[in-house]
């Protein structure tokens, strides 16, 4: 199973909005609306940001977005704030009853 | 509540095996639904899902690592428990481990735990 392929980086300034893709096959991000994104501080353990293409758990600002088209998710953050700046990650669930991670992304707050 | 955590060596030598172990709170993995698996992260590398358990045994694994790894649990102890044979140093990183939603994603994750494969 060959990761999820995502940008390597990806800059904004302070308030503007970025959008990260997170590109797959039929298999995965396109055969399932178990699309998933974590952020990832460094040193820290990744935190669930996204579920299901696009819902949020309780807690997570509303800044950010998840969508889908196609074998292609997409993450968006909106009114980019310094704490934003992080590793973001991308999964989905398989057909082959397993899971598959994203190549990440380094967001960097200018 | 729901927390994890991930407790086993930090060092292991090349071919030795690598018994980890998740204990977690807030949550029953014999409860109808519940999951929880194994994910790592090599240094400076993206994250790598490697196996699952269910509440009723029923256990995934990563195609790559399937012939190597072995995953169980205690439900009276609250662990997971994640084998992994003739470790090599390729396999250095940290080891996560995470309870796992139905609609698969990772909702709570453990600190991590970084082991290191050299002789």
């Amino acid at each position: 199973q060959s990761a999820l392929t995502q940008p390597a980086s990806v800059s904004g300034s302070p308030g503007q909005s970025i959008a990260i893709s997170c590109t797959g096959t039929s298999s995965d991000v396109g055969g399932y609306n178990y699309v998933s994104w974590y952020l990832q501080h460094p040193g820290k353990a990744p935190k669930l940001m996204i579920y299901e293409v696009s819902n949020r758990p309780s807690g997570v600002s509303n800044r950010f977005s998840g969508s889908k088209s196609g074998n292609t998710a997409s993450l968006t953050i909106s009114g980019l704030q310094a704490e934003d700046e992080a590793d973001y990650y991308c999964s989905s669930y398989t057909s082959s009853r397993s899971y598959v991670f994203g190549t990440g992304t380094k967001v960097t707050v200018l | 509540q729901v927390t994890l955590k991930e407790s086993g060596p930090a060092l292991v030598k090349p071919t030795q095996t690598l018994t980890l172990t998740c204990t977690f709170s807030g949550f029953s993995l014999s409860a109808s639904g519940m999951r929880a698996g194994w994910i790592r992260q090599p240094p400076g590398k993206a994250l790598e899902w490697l196996a699952r358990i269910d509440w009723d045994e029923d256990k995934f694994y990563s195609t790559s690592l399937k012939t190597r790894l072995t995953i169980s649990k205690d439900t009276s102890k609250n662990q997971v428990v994640l084998t992994m044979t003739n470790m090599d140093p390729v396999d250095t990183a940290t080891y996560y481990c995470a309870r796992i939603t139905s609609t698969a994603a990772f909702d709570i994750w453990g600190q991590g735990t970084m082991v290191t494969v050299s002789s």
